[in-house]
């Protein structure tokens, strides 16, 4: 089964300042068509969690452009490029192109200093 | 507007059974998947499997082969999960989310989500 390993797990950050989530796949997420089937989803405390990325880099409808994605193969990051007081909560990175499809990282929780 | 409401909590005992519905509205059922998540008490998202609404075909995680069943009434826009021989380790908040079967657009509408107790 595929692995899905991300880092860190607690991010303290600072209002205004940017920060990085990286997610590590056991294999490839890159598709023949070219596309990285890994996605990206914020879970804001007492929520549902909410799409944030979908095929690596595209931003889900209403999702802010300070967040951003990047990577490929296996190897991924989630961007936030100034921090806001409404980001904060566990971000979860997800494959989906392994069937069956659907493997989420351990969740990095972020939190403002 | 697009949304999914699920059914309300449930208490199970050791070895019962539960059924969770998810309705759709907003949108045509047969033209998106229905994956379903599961989180226990402070712990991370857990997929569980996926159904195909349009002929009812569905893939499982391998953890739940066996004892969990998807299935969709499309005359009511509905989908359902439902898990047998619960434990207690089954104790978590399910969510139902959908999924464009064609192009990928990941999960971009999730239900409220649906807590599960499984207490003697």
């Amino acid at each position: 089964d595929i692995v899905m390993t991300q880092s860190p797990l607690s991010l303290p950050v600072t209002l205004g300042e940017p920060a990085s989530i990286s997610c590590r796949s056991s294999q490839s997420l890159l598709h023949s068509y070219g596309y990285n089937y890994v996605d990206w989803y914020l879970q804001k405390p007492g929520q549902s969690p909410q799409l944030l990325i979908y095929l690596g880099s595209n931003r889900a409808s209403g999702v802010p452009d300070r967040f951003s994605g990047s990577g490929s193969g296996t190897d991924f990051t989630l961007k936030i490029s100034r921090v806001e007081a409404e980001d904060v909560g566990v971000y979860y990175c997800m494959q989906g192109l392994h069937s069956p499809s659907g493997t989420f990282g351990q969740g990095t929780k972020v939190e403002i200093k | 507007q697009v949304q999914l409401v699920q059914s309300g909590a449930e208490v199970k005992k050791p070895g019962a059974s539960v059924k969770v519905s998810c309705k759709a509205s907003g949108y045509t059922l047969t033209s998106y998947y229905m994956n379903w998540v599961r989180q226990a008490p402070g712990q991370g998202l857990e997929w569980m499997g996926i159904i195909n609404p349009s002929d009812g075909s569905t893939s499982y995680a391998q953890k739940f082969q066996g004892r969990v069943t998807m299935t969709r009434d499309t005359s009511t826009s509905t989908v359902y999960m439902e898990l047998s021989s619960l434990r207690s380790e089954d104790t978590a908040v399910y969510y139902c989310a959908r999924r464009r079967i064609s192009p990928y657009y990941g999960m971009d509408v999730w239900g409220q989500g649906t807590t599960v107790t499984v207490s003697s």
